[in-house]
């Protein structure tokens, strides 16, 4: 089935660690986003990427990075200069700007800093 | 920039009833599209119903239908007949054309269906 896989479900991370979340799509879509939810906030966007091997930074970018190699897959890395990481972060595709885009999201990973 | 707001933190409805759930957004745009998701205990986040601001038609999808008031900058959405699986967090969120990537969200409705 076609769809947006994101892993693991749960992380957990130490200070100091630098952590990657996986997001992985089977859609063919052009354009990958990351999202982060904290609660009674609305998702934030952390990076985005319309086509291979080109990302940018959305509202929240600092202490992330990302990149993006294969039309697939859109990794994100939580860097140790990230001082507050502890949130629900959420993946998405959509098939590109134009037209009514709808986006479609993976299942989340709940990353906590232990 | 665009902001979007939904001034109810939390709502109850009885299964089988109707619940209407606000959105204002603020934008001087004039073609933009209205999205409402659903994000259910699963943490997926799912597109219930979405709007074309040029469209003067209000979009219904099954027992969910959206109260587009383009002049407030308003985008309610109405669920009928409330089923136990409504029971999940809505967000609203709005975009420009052309911009995928700015894709705003509210802040969210915990919407709880009682049996």
């Amino acid at each position: 089935d076609g769809g947006i896989t994101q892993s693991p479900k749960y992380l957990f991370r130490k200070e100091g660690q630098n952590v990657t979340l996986s997001c992985e799509q089977n859609l063919n879509h052009d354009a990958m986003y990351w999202y982060r939810q904290d609660p009674g906030q609305g998702l934030r966007l952390i990076y985005y990427s319309q086509i291979v091997n080109d990302f940018q930074k959305g509202d929240i970018a600092e202490g992330y990075s990302v990149s993006r190699e294969k039309k697939e897959s859109f990794p994100l890395t939580v860097t140790s200069a990230q001082k507050n990481p502890t949130a629900f972060y959420l993946c998405a595709s959509s098939i590109g700007a134009g037209g009514l885009t709808e986006a479609f999201f993976g299942q989340g990973t709940r990353l906590t800093v232990v | 920039a665009q902001t979007v707001t939904q001034s109810q933190p939390e709502m109850s409805v009885q299964e089988a009833e109707t619940v209407t759930l606000s959105c204002t957004y603020d934008t001087s745009e004039s073609n933009y599209y209205l999205f409402w998701y659903k994000q259910p205990p699963s943490r997926q986040m799912i597109l219930v119903i979405r709007q074309e601001a040029y469209k003067q038609q209000n979009a219904t999808e099954n027992r969910f239908s959206v109260n587009f008031q383009k002049a407030a900058k308003s985008f309610s959405l109405k669920i009928s007949d409330s089923q136990l699986g409504d029971t999940a967090m809505y967000f609203c969120a709005f975009m420009k054309p052309q911009r995928p990537n700015d894709m705003r969200f509210g802040a969210g409705t915990r919407l709880t269906v009682k049996p």
